[in-house]
């Protein structure tokens, strides 16, 4: 069972350049999540699903793109990279809205 | 707005008790959440409470008063391996994880 797994874990981006970052899960869990973390601060909810066709913002959505074409992947696009888009990306993924989150194994990304 | 405030960072000696006070202001509450984070890892589920008291597993104990707005994470018998940041996450009205920054725990011998 491999629960959440995210690709890749380390990119580097140039400034307006563009990549998706992977995730699938074998939970068949209806809820996935989208954060990114920064040094000192709380998680933040980019985007999120909570079933196949379904996506939301999140708090902090400019800049990203999601799709939630099957449960198993929930795919996030970075469209025109810039500095502030620098950050640890997680993937997650809960059965329902009330139950505890499975992460992914972060990609650190640096655009430069 | 909404606020989870926890300390930065906390020191603590092998083999001794520390408490990790989590206190929040969200637009209703619907249950908090305790995860562990080593350095360059993913958050892993620790405790859940949903209702006032204390929630005991092995080493690690939660605690919450809803009317105060306040949890704890109780860790006894501390181990070097418990070295890592603890993230106190409450679920707010809209059911959407609210985080706290993070207590960095450092464990010396």
């Amino acid at each position: 069972n491999a629960g959440v797994t995210q690709t890749p874990k380390f990119r580097i981006l140039k400034i307006g350049q563009s990549m998706t970052l992977q995730c699938t899960q074998d939970m068949n869990h209806n809820y996935m999540y989208w954060y990114r973390q920064d040094p000192g601060m709380g998680l933040k909810l980019i985007y999120y699903s909570v079933g196949a066709g379904i996506t939301d913002k999140g708090e902090v959505p400019n800049g990203y793109n999601v799709s939630r074409s099957t449960t198993e992947d929930f795919p996030l696009r970075l469209e025109l990279a810039a500095p502030s888009q620098t950050s640890v990306y997680f993937c997650a993924s809960s059965y329902t809205e009330n139950e505890k989150l499975f992460f992914g194994s972060g990609t650190q990304l640096s655009v430069l | 707005g909404q606020n989870i405030d926890q300390p930065t960072e906390m020191t603590a000696t092998e083999g001794a008790i520390v408490q990790i006070n989590c206190t929040y202001q969200t637009s209703g509450f619907n249950g908090l959440f305790w995860y562990q984070q080593h350095a360059g890892e993913a958050p892993t589920f620790l405790s859940y409470n949903v209702l006032d008291g204390l929630e005991e597993k092995g080493r690690f104990s939660s605690f919450l008063s809803r009317s105060k707005g306040y949890s704890y994470l109780l860790l006894k018998e501390l181990q070097m391996k418990d070295s890592a940041s603890y993230l106190c996450a409450v679920r707010d009205s809209n059911y959407q994880l609210i985080w706290g920054a993070g207590t960095k725990l450092i464990i010396k011998p």
